[in-house]
């Protein structure tokens, strides 16, 4: 069974940038897509983007000019950045393995709750 | 981007009773709408994919449908574990959308 676990600062300032990792345990990030989707304060859910080896990223164009994916399969982990972060951010962030075809979320780390405050 | 309109928002239910949540799509999506469990500091779990197919270790009490743009979850006898938040997601094409969430809890 794959596992994933996000890692990262729980607390931002504004226009500061959001790093996250999520490191992939019980199977290669060599195979499917990799992606973030993030839960706002009202519960709505939100997808980010994906990436997958060997491919260019694919972005929400909503977040696009703020967002860049990278994947590092020699540690099985791959990364958020989001750039000039407003309170609008603060979520919790989550990552999942997106399967080829049809893009379904298979497997999903706990999440990350990242606050934006002053 | 494909707009993903749920409910209802919130319902309140008893361990036994019967749920149906739905979804509409604002276009036609075929058959791409997955349905995902959502409790809090837990992982997600996918339940149904393609509209109807139970991902493996989903009880068989919960099942998915769908009638043109309209799809909808159901969860047949409601047991302890299921209180949570439901949301459907279409993966038809497009930045991938959700609906709004459907809370499942205990009246």
């Amino acid at each position: 069974q794959v596992q994933l676990q996000e890692s990262g600062p729980g607390l931002l300032k504004p226009s500061e940038t959001l790093a996250l990792t999520c490191s992939v345990s019980g199977g290669s990030t060599r195979t499917y897509y990799w992606g973030w989707i993030r839960q706002t304060p009202g519960k709505r859910l939100e997808w980010i983007g994906n990436i997958y080896y060997g491919g260019r990223p694919y972005y929400n164009p909503s977040l696009e000019s703020r967002v860049t994916m990278s994947l590092d399969t020699s540690k099985n982990q791959f990364s958020l950045i989001l750039s000039s972060v407003t309170a609008a951010d603060t979520a919790i962030y989550y990552c999942a393995r997106e399967t080829y075809g049809d893009p379904v979320f298979d497997n999903w780390g706990q999440g990350i709750l990242v606050t934006v405050s002053s | 981007d494909i707009q993903m309109t749920q409910s209802p928002s919130s319902l309140s239910v008893s361990i036994g009773d019967r749920v149906t949540i739905t979804c509409r799509a604002s276009q036609s999506i075929s058959n791409s709408l997955n349905w995902y469990q959502v409790k809090p500091g837990k992982a997600p779990k996918l339940l149904i994919y393609t509209s109807s197919t139970l991902h493996s270790g989903v009880p068989s009490r919960f099942s998915g449908s769908a009638s043109g743009t309209d799809f909808t979850l159901t969860i047949n006898s409601l047991q302890p574990e299921d209180f949570a938040t439901y949301y459907c997601q279409q993966s038809y094409t497009g930045p991938r959308t959700f609906g709004q969430g459907t809370k499942v809890e205990i009246k």
